[in-house]
């Protein structure tokens, strides 16, 4: 299984912060990453497919980059309900693996 | 709009089974595979499978092989996942994701998720 390490696992930000997360596969996936954001009790929520395809109603100030086996997700400006987890996922090969999470806590 | 829509909340005993539904709505049931993820307690998610709903035709993640059933019932638009022999490591959210095309392995819809208990 291709296993999904991401960094940092939590971090703490104001509003208006950059934000950048990133994503490590352990073998190169193309660009077959998908990034999901969750709220507590909540499922999660799509956001990006195919590394940096934003998907329809999420904010532009939400960015996907990389390819191979580094990606990278960007909040350009954070926002009090972007307070949250964002986990990465492959959909290269089956079994699809998620990231172990990032949470975005207020500083 | 699509709606995945889940059961209620489960609490079972080890060695029992459980069978989790998901109705669909708002789309062409059988145009879309349908996925079941789960998540343990403050942990990550985890791919259990995919179904086709056409055709039934399934695919499990070698941790669930013969311990995983999908099946999908179309005239109602629902989707089935039962797990057997259950054991505490089970205790998680289940829950039903669409794949947004084809045969894709990741996940535009989300039900809102099942809670499953296994203890004695």
């Amino acid at each position: 299984d291709i296993q999904m390490t991401q960094s940092p696992s939590s971090l703490s930000a104001s509003v208006g912060d950059r934000v950048t997360i990133t994503c490590r596969a352990s073998q190169t996936i193309s660009s077959y990453l998908n990034w999901y954001q969750q709220k507590p009790g909540k499922a999660p929520k799509l956001l990006i497919s195919a590394a940096s395809s934003l998907q329809s109603g999420v904010p532009s100030r939400f960015s996907g980059s990389g390819s191979g086996t580094d990606f990278t997700l960007t909040i350009s400006s954070l926002q009090p309900e972007d307070f949250a987890t964002y986990c990465c996922q492959q959909s290269y090969s089956r079994p699809p693996t998620f990231g172990q999470g990032t949470k975005v806590e207020i500083k | 709009q699509v709606q995945l829509v889940q059961s209620g909340a489960e609490v079972k005993k080890p060695g029992a089974s459980v069978k989790v539904s998901c109705k669909a709505s708002g789309y062409s049931f059988t145009s879309y595979y349908m996925h079941w993820v789960r998540q343990a307690p403050g942990q990550g998610l985890e791919w259990m499978g995919i179904i086709d709903p056409r055709g039934d035709r399934t695919s499990y993640a070698q941790k669930f092989q013969g311990r995983v059933t999908m099946t999908r019932d179309t005239s109602t638009s629902t989707v089935y996942m039962e797990l057997s022999s259950l054991r505490s490591e089970d205790t998680a959210v289940y829950y039903c994701a669409r794949a947004p095309y084809s045969n894709s392995d990741y996940f535009d819809y989300w039900g809102q998720g099942t809670l499953v208990t296994v203890s004695s």
